[in-house]
């Protein structure tokens, strides 16, 4: 069993606020992650495919970065809009497997 | 960009009962469909994996009699959840890939409640 871990579980912000947020993996036989966003009664949206050691990605004001070695990834929210809460998941691949593992997610909330 | 529709969104039943959930991807083949199972404040539980045209391949502890997939086209998976029980009640979602690279496209999920 593969673990995968996301912390913190759940985090309130103030509108305006910059916040990210970890995703553990095992550091060995890494092949992909993944980040989703999933907002409340919608289905959950890809956000990132990462797959290189020190990859960085961004999308607006949302960014991530990998680190393959030490086994995590962190997602950055710049500048905190209401609607940015939501659950953001990730996804690890590992080496020979196409089946995701997935984290349990952090539950992000903006308040305005 | 691609779309999965789940049906239903909702749906409630009595014990004994079986029911039925669609998954559709509506504007790419899916060569393989997860099917998920969300118990609250839990990560999504993956059940079994389906690829079109062959025999969908559960996890340990999911039974395969109890939960029948069918993943008859690239577009189109179904789950089957047989003589429901109250056990039962959860929420259930499927996502689709293209291939191996690409990221799930997720439906909308159904939950289910047995009384």
């Amino acid at each position: 069993i593969l673990n995968v871990e996301q912390s913190p579980q759940s985090l309130h912000v103030q509108e305006g606020d910059s916040t990210n947020f970890t995703c553990s993996f095992p550091s060995s036989n890494f092949y992909a992650l993944h980040w989703y966003r999933w907002e409340t009664a919608k289905s959950p949206e890809a956000l990132f495919v990462m797959t290189l050691n020190g990859d960085e990605k961004k999308k607006g004001r949302i960014s991530a970065t990998l680190n393959t070695k030490e086994g995590y990834s962190y997602l950055y929210i710049k500048g905190s809009q209401p609607e940015d809460s939501a659950t953001y998941l990730c996804a690890f691949h590992s080496g020979g497997s196409y089946i995701p593992t997935f984290g349990r997610g952090t539950s992000l909330i903006v308040h305005p | 960009g691609a779309v999965v529709s789940q049906h239903p969104s909702r749906v409630i039943c009595k014990s004994g009962t079986s029911v039925k959930i669609e998954c559709r991807s509506l504007d790419f083949q899916a060569t393989t469909m997860f099917w998920y199972r969300q118990f609250p404040k839990q990560s999504l539980m993956l059940m079994a994996t389906s690829n079109e045209g062959s025999k969908a391949t559960y996890e340990q502890g999911v039974e395969k009699d109890k939960f029948l997939i069918n993943h008859a086209s690239l577009t189109l998976s179904t789950l089957t959840v047989t003589s429901a029980h109250p056990e039962d009640s959860s929420f259930y979602i499927c996502s689709a890939r293209g291939d191996s690279n690409s990221p799930l496209h997720f439906g909308n999920g159904t939950r289910l409640t047995v009384t």
